[in-house]
């Protein structure tokens, strides 16, 4: 089992610049939940997916976040533009229900 | 979800045994006590949890008070491998949202 994937794992980018991060879950895994990780903190959710509906996204900042989940596998994440203070690790998990919750190894974003 | 406290940092010597405390006073009756750790630029990854008995799995033990009101994660022989970051979790489950709080956790140093 591949686990849960994530690309990329490292991004650098420029202030009011966009970005996406991209998510493949396991197979299998109706729900999929992005978080973000700031520098010394624990990881925090910005939104949760039941196969293709968003069903939390109550701490995602929708002025410049936004994130999709077409057919209820793979999600994007996208911010735009980026800020300084967006620079964090954001986590992608998913879950079989309430069972199999699995991370995945991140994508570390720095915006200079 | 009832809020934990643990200890900033930790050290352990390879090969003894690492015990890590957890605090969680405000514990209700029907919320687990749930461990997580994550190792650098690796996604968080579950280790054990519990209720009211004591758990043993192949990764470590959960020793959970009898009134709840704190835990201690046992892995009985630290190797350099376990150096991370180790977050205590107290949750209900089944979880209506699903989501994991994670505080700041301990910093666990395996030393040669």
């Amino acid at each position: 089992e591949a686990g849960v994937v994530q690309s990329p794992r490292y991004k650098i980018i420029e202030k009011k610049q966009p970005v996406a991060f991209w998510c493949n879950p396991i197979s299998g895994h109706n729900t999929l939940y992005w978080y973000r990780q700031n520098l010394g903190q624990g990881p925090e959710l910005l939104i949760r997916y039941e196969n293709e509906e968003a069903v939390d996204d109550s701490q995602l900042p929708k002025d410049r976040f936004s994130a999709e989940r077409l057919k209820g596998v793979d999600s994007t994440l996208k911010i735009q533009p980026a800020e300084l203070g967006d620079s964090a690790v954001y986590l992608c998990a998913s879950s079989k229900g309430q069972d199999g919750y699995t991370f995945g190894s991140g994508t570390r974003l720095t915006v200079v | 979800d009832a809020k934990t406290t643990q200890p900033t940092s930790m050290d352990c010597a390879e090969g003894r045994a690492a015990n890590l405390p957890c605090n969680h006073s405000t514990i209700s009756g029907n919320e687990y006590v749930y461990w997580y750790r994550q190792i650098h630029s690796q996604g968080p990854q579950y280790i054990i949890h519990g209720l009211k008995n004591n758990e043993t799995n192949e990764m470590a033990s959960l020793i959970i008070t009898e009134d709840r009101k704190s835990s201690t994660l046992i892995l009985p022989h630290a190797t350099l491998r376990d150096t991370a970051v180790y977050y205590c979790i107290v949750r209900v489950a089944p979880n209506p949202g699903n989501q994991f709080y994670f505080g700041t956790g301990t910093s666990l140093t395996v030393i040669p």
